[in-house]
């Protein structure tokens, strides 16, 4: 069981907005940065989204990361088939002295 | 362009040794957290090492704690992964990730980018 709790499961049809949530707790989300990744099938995973909200180059803004207390969210809008994959947060947990990811969330897209 | 090859996995009986590898090119490695990650059939990433940029520290997750030693060789651009007393559970895709500059604050969980991953088998 992983330490931050995600939905096993999200769909969406193309065009649609879909969030994924990620639940945590002080040692970790409360208290540091969260960041998602994007692993594609039988690819390496990709960083998504850092330091909560921040995208990297070449991440379309279609993608959006936001965190509130010891929750954080991914939101995908006008979603495309090519966003089918697998979605992990993460975060560093001070009680663990060590990096943690969410058990992931494998988004359909109908 | 960041370039991160793993190489060294394999098939393994229970309790034998293994050492990966991570061979990068495209950026000053030196300057740079590393950390090891692992991906079992079917499941989710887990964190299992990070090591700084000269190598003077280390940490581990719990479930590989005093079997596995992460180290580095900054003249060979080169990260490793000993792996010893492997057991079935350990079987899994190992990624090595590039972590954040050895002048950024370090407790983070941004890896960027990934290797492309190598398989452990860990059986009888």
């Amino acid at each position: 069981q992983s330490v931050l709790t995600q939905p096993p499961s999200a769909s969406g049809t193309p065009g649609q907005r879909v969030t994924i949530s990620c639940s945590g707790s002080s040692s970790n989300i409360g208290g540091n940065f969260v960041y998602w990744y994007q692993q594609l099938p039988g690819t390496a995973p990709k960083l998504l989204i850092h330091k909560n909200n921040q995208r990297p180059s070449g991440v379309p803004d279609r993608f959006s990361g936001s965190k509130s207390g010891t929750s954080a969210s991914l939101a995908i809008s006008g979603l495309r088939s090519e966003d089918e994959a697998d979605y992990y947060c993460a975060a560093w947990d001070d009680s663990l002295s060590g990096v943690i990811f969410g058990g992931g969330t494998k988004l359909t897209v109908l | 362009e960041v370039q991160m090859v793993e190489s060294g996995g394999g098939l393994v009986q229970p309790g034998g040794s293994l050492r990966l590898s991570c061979e990068v090119s495209g950026f000053t490695f030196s300057s740079y957290w590393m950390h090891w990650v692992r991906q079992a059939p079917g499941k989710g990433l887990e964190w299992v090492s990070r090591i700084n940029s000269d190598g003077s520290y280390s940490s581990y997750a719990d479930s590989v704690r005093g079997r596995f030693t992460i180290s580095r060789d900054n003249a060979k651009n080169t990260l490793y992964l000993q792996m010893n007393s492997l057991r079935a559970e350990d079987t899994a895709v190992y990624y090595c990730g590039r972590g954040v500059p050895w002048d950024h604050f370090d407790r983070r969980a941004e890896i960027a980018p990934w290797g492309q991953g190598s398989l452990v088998t860990v059986s009888s």
